[in-house]
């Protein structure tokens, strides 16, 4: 079974730029959350989406969103970019109300802003 | 507010040692918590939840109400747990979203 992938892997912006990260989770998987984590604030819940529906969100400014299609498959947008917005974005999939809390992530969306 | 506190970044021991990996946590409600492993160039990966009650590799955790605590515990450390060990508290709609805590460095030499 194939693994959470995110895509792109690696990429750099500059500072007022946007920024779109894919991730296509664990094929059956629902749920799809993101997380960002930094050196200095660690792992932070971004937002989970289900059955296209945003179902929970974390303390992050309007310039953070997302969606989901029918397929599952999530996106992740950041307009607006600040250079503190550089930081590894973490999606990861989970089958949600049969195992709340089990999540499987991907490698991660590496961004940095100049 | 919902928290997570792992008071140690870095836990070094030697191969055969004991190992407590400290959490603390902070919740109004009835919590379900976790722990999260990422070993080295790997992909971060649930190692064991409180409400299944199992011992992964050795580990074991317990979750402590009064004192708010759900340390993992290993007998004998091998020089394979080398990882980050991050504590999670889940909350939200169906508990899907988890708080971390900034995670544990576990560094075992031989």
């Amino acid at each position: 079974k194939a693994g959470v992938t995110q895509t792109p892997r690696y990429l750099i912006k500059t500072r007022g730029q946007q920024v779109t990260l894919s991730c296509s989770p664990i094929s059956g998987h629902r749920s799809v959350s993101w997380y960002q984590q930094t050196p200095g604030q660690g792992l932070q819940f971004l937002f989970e989406y289900f059955s296209e529906t945003q179902r929970n969100k974390g303390n992050f400014p309007g310039r953070f969103s997302g969606r989901q299609f029918s397929n599952s498959r999530s996106e992740m947008n950041v307009s607006t970019l600040e250079l503190g917005d550089s930081a590894l974005y973490l999606c990861a999939s989970s089958l949600r109300l049969a195992s709340p809390g089990e999540l499987f992530f991907g490698e991660g969306s590496r961004l940095t802003v100049l | 507010a919902q928290r997570v506190t792992q008071p140690e970044k870095l836990l070094s021991v030697f191969k055969g040692a004991p190992v407590e990996l400290k959490c603390n946590y902070s919740y109004s409600g009835s919590p379900e918590l976790f722990w999260y492993v990422q070993y080295s160039r790997q992909r971060l990966q649930l190692l064991l939840r409180h409400i299944s009650r199992e011992s992964i590799k050795g580990f074991t955790a317990d979750l402590n109400k009064g004192e708010t605590s759900f340390h993992l515990k290993k007998p004998f450390a091998q020089e394979e747990d080398s990882a980050m060990y991050y504590c999670a508290l889940s909350w939200g709609q169906a508990g899907t979203a988890l708080i971390f805590g900034k995670g544990t460095t576990l560094s075992v030499s031989s």
